[in-house]
């Protein structure tokens, strides 16, 4: 089955301790990205790859990083997460054929 | 900063009639458009794409694009309670769907 995981689904944390949160697609998309979801201002870009090793900002990078060692997978990582990251947060990965952009389940981040 | 518009709603219709959802844009030089879905707790999926000015069918959906006017509506004819969700309206400045912004979404709701 064609899927986005992400990993934890729930995550509650302190403010300043580092988090990872995991994004990973099984349909051998070249495209990947993370977004975050709050009341009132939609869905906006964090970071996205265009394919390995190629990352570039979205519309609200700060705060976060990203990597993209292999093609499946890419992870979200807060160095020092803040409580203004607190929001849902969606991985979707894209394939080059298609304008089909796949979303992962979603990750609610509360920061303490 | 390029925008994307929706009236939040809620928006009430009634079961089996037209529901018209709408969006505007900022940057006149937009190239691809998509309407995607939300229901409460769950990820976005794509309802439709269009590129090109005009309507764009598919089953009850009907997207329609005017570029000149910077607007793109959702139609949703014999609307069902399953189509109780929120909408999304995403522009991509370039073609492909790599670096969308979303509107913040228009909540529908299907009255039985």
């Amino acid at each position: 089955e064609a899927q986005v995981t992400q990993n934890p689904r729930y995550l509650i944390t302190v403010t300043g301790k580092k988090l990872t949160v995991t994004c990973s697609q099984n349909m051998n998309h070249e495209y990947m990205s993370w977004y975050r979801q709050d009341p009132g201002l939609g869905l906006r870009q964090i970071y996205y790859s265009m394919n390995v090793e190629v990352t570039d900002k979205g519309d609200v990078p700060e705060g976060y990083k990203v990597s993209r060692k292999e093609k499946r997978n890419f992870p979200l990582i807060l160095e020092s997460p803040s409580p203004n990251q607190t929001s849902l947060y969606f991985c979707a990965s894209l394939g080059a054929s298609t304008d089909t952009q796949y979303f992962g389940p979603g990750t609610r981040l509360t920061v303490l | 900063q390029k925008e994307v518009e929706q009236n939040s709603g809620p928006l009430s219709v009634p079961e089996g009639a037209i529901a018209s959802l709408n969006c505007t844009y900022s940057d006149r030089g937009s190239q691809s458009f998509f309407w995607y879905r939300q229901y409460s707790g769950k990820s976005p999926e794509l309802i439709m794409s269009i590129y090109s000015n005009g309507d764009k069918e598919d089953g009850r959906f009907t997207a329609q694009l005017n570029k000149a006017s910077q607007y793109v509506s959702l139609l949703i004819r014999d609307s069902q309670p399953s189509d109780s969700a929120t909408y999304l309206c995403a522009v991509n400045w370039n073609f492909g769907n790599e670096k969308l912004t979303f509107g913040t979404g228009t909540r529908l709701t299907i009255i039985p």
